[in-house]
Parts: structure tokens; sequence; C-alpha cells
């Protein structure tokens, strides 16, 4: 069964809303998650590095004021996408690792379609 | 420099033959951990294999096993006995940096596309 849970699947949202994506840590705890973004036939590319309790990390060329990342326990990040454009249409995906780090589970993804 | 290099875009294998995707690495971690995903049409990333730096073995698992050449930084994923279900993109990946602060990057990912 899951171990990382991401809601909702799909959401299309009106360009200039906000929108927030929820990642959840099933029967774990999980003290540092990780927000990814994946445009077609592409690879994952870090956005940033949740930390529980503390500001997020984020790689360079990601907007933290466009995507604002909240990991306030230890089983909950969000990403929220503000002001949304079309542009930011992709499918976004959140990890957490279980202690020690040798596996790391993915959560199902969502789609954001910005109209 | 990319931190994990996969080459092969796109591959063909027959069902019930044995298919290797290639995956070389660069870090200067001493300790690192390397994996690789599945991730078929419908996006989920569903995990395959963990190899870490220390691991004497090749890691197994099923159908699948990895093989580390640490000299090398290659951790080639090899697909025993395919089946027409392994069609899907895979991705190798890796986790570096210290305690607390580690991060896993992803190569551009392989095409497996199993012919029955």
């Amino acid at each position: 069964g899951a171990v990382v849970s991401q809601h909702p699947s799909r959401v299309i949202c009106k360009s200039g809303t906000s929108v927030k994506i929820e990642c959840r840590s099933l029967d774990f705890q999980a003290t540092t998650m990780f927000w990814y973004r994946q445009f077609p036939k592409q690879s994952l590319m870090l956005m940033a590095t949740s930390n529980e309790g503390s500001k997020a990390t984020y790689e360079q060329g990601v907007e933290k004021d466009k995507f604002l990342i909240n990991h306030a326990s230890l089983t909950l990040s969000t990403l929220t996408v503000t002001s949304a454009h079309p542009e930011d249409s992709s499918f976004y995906i959140c990890s957490a690792s279980i202690p020690p780090g040798n596996t790391i589970y993915f959560g199902e993804g969502s789609w954001l379609t910005v109209v | 420099a990319q931190k994990i290099t996969q080459t092969q875009p796109g591959m063909f294998v027959q069902e019930k033959e044995a298919v290797t995707l290639d995956c070389t690495y660069d870090t200067s971690d001493p300790s690192y951990g390397l994996f690789w995903y599945k991730q078929p049409s419908s996006g989920e990333m569903i995990f395959l294999i963990y190899q870490g730096s220390y691991d004497q073995q090749n890691a197994t698992e099923g159908r699948y096993s990895l093989n580390f050449q640490k000299a090398r930084k290659s951790a080639n994923l090899v697909i025993s006995a395919s089946q027409l279900g392994d069609s899907a993109m895979y991705f190798c990946a890796m986790r570096e940096g210290p305690k607390g602060y580690q991060k896993v990057t992803f190569g551009t990912g392989t095409k497996l596309q199993v012919i029955p």
C-alpha cells in the first residue's frame, strides 16, 4: 500500500489563482520531504527540500514566493502555487524517505493545469 | 556537470529476455545511495532497488539487480526475464549530502519498451 499520499491527483485552476497540493506520509514520520516538478517526457527536477518546523530549502532558479512550501507537522507538507500561470502547468510530485534513508517513497503525483 | 547520466533515451527488449539500463554518477561524497525507479504512463514513481555506497554486494530485488561498479561510478539496472508490464520510463537517482541535508537528483531516464 501507499506510504506517501498526495492530493489532489489532478487539479485545474484559473490563471491568477492559487492552488495547494498536500503530501502526507502514512504510518511514519517524515522530517524531510522533497518536492519535484516534471515536464512531459522529462526528468524530475528537484524544487525544494521541505524540513519540518523550518523553512524550506529551494533549489536555484525556483521562486520561493511563487512556490510556497509548508511542513507544519511530521506527516504533512504542502506546496502552494501562488498566482498560477499556464506555464506552471506540470506534474508535481513529492517524496519522503524512511530512515535511515535507504528507501524513498513518492506520492502519486499531482497534475496541475492552469487555464 | 550532470550528477546522474543515463545515456540511453530508449531501449527495446524482447519479452523474456534480460536488459541492462545504464547509469553513471558523479559525486565526491564518500557516503551516498543509488536508486532505480520505474515510472509508468500514469506518472507514479515505483521504487525498484537501492544500493548504498558502502554495500559490498550488488543489490537484488526479484527480477531486478543492480550492477554496482564503484570505481567506474556506474550503477546499471539489470532486468531479467522481461515482461510486457515492464514497459515504462526508468530513472536512476542518487542521494548525497550530509545527514539532515541530503537531496536526491535524477537522471534523464530511459524509456524501455518490451516487445512481445
